[in-house]
């Protein structure tokens, strides 16, 4: 069974920070990684999707890295920005015939002006 | 291009009534899938539904289920609600199995 897990729970940072959210996961039979961004009461915008082929994918300050062997994603954001404070979900989908994502609990972040 | 609409977006209930949420997928996405987040158990999958036809159902009860219709649109019926059912609910859609997108979801309260 698929879990996955994302530490920390919380970031607070600065504005203009580089900083690294990480999403770990127990099965590495996953066809792809997505990472998402939910603003509070709101619903899930997507950012980055890795396919299990990929290695990385970026869009402007993002950038998402896939290591299936260690079971890791990380998402690196660049010089962060106030509006950058949402919580950030990673979510596996699994090979063997189901089309589910899942997610981990998500990392809270803030980004301080 | 329009989104993933889900109606309505807030609905107030009372234990024991019934509810079904709406969702209409992405134009040209025939797969529509349905999640559960709660504050303690984060988001959870309920069903997803391609073609009419239901492919997975996650781990919930009997009275949870779903349709989806010819013209891809979904529908989650909830029966006999309980107060642990006071979630967001979000409908996604995707064309084959790339990126899923999400709607803005439904706040159900049940008091």
């Amino acid at each position: 069974k698929q879990e996955v897990t994302q530490i920390p729970a919380a970031l607070s940072v600065p504005e203009g920070e580089n900083l690294v959210l990480n999403c770990s996961f127990t099965d590495s039979a996953i066809y792809n990684l997505q990472w998402f961004r939910q603003d509070p009461g709101k619903g899930l915008t997507s950012l980055l999707l890795i396919q299990s082929s990929q290695r990385e994918q970026t869009s402007g300050r993002l950038n998402a890295s896939l290591d299936k062997s260690s079971g890791r994603s990380t998402l690196y954001i660049a010089a962060s920005q106030p509006g950058d404070s949402a919580t950030y979900l990673c979510a596996a989908q699994t090979q063997g015939g189901s089309e589910k994502l899942v997610f981990g609990k998500g990392t809270k972040l803030t980004v301080n002006p | 291009k329009a989104g993933v609409t889900q109606t309505p977006r807030y609905l107030i209930k009372t234990r024991g009534q019934q509810v079904t949420l709406s969702c209409s997928p992405i134009s040209g996405h025939r797969s529509v899938s349905w999640y559960q987040q709660t504050p303690g158990q984060g988001l959870q999958f309920l069903f997803e539904y391609f073609s009419e036809t239901q492919r997975n159902k996650g781990n919930f009860p009997g009275r949870f289920s779903g349709r989806q219709f010819s013209n891809s649109r979904s529908e989650m019926n909830v029966s006999t609600l309980e107060l642990g059912d006071s979630a967001l609910y979000l409908c996604a859609s995707r064309l084959t199995r790339n990126e899923q997108y999400f709607g803005p979801g439904t706040r159900l309260t049940v008091t």
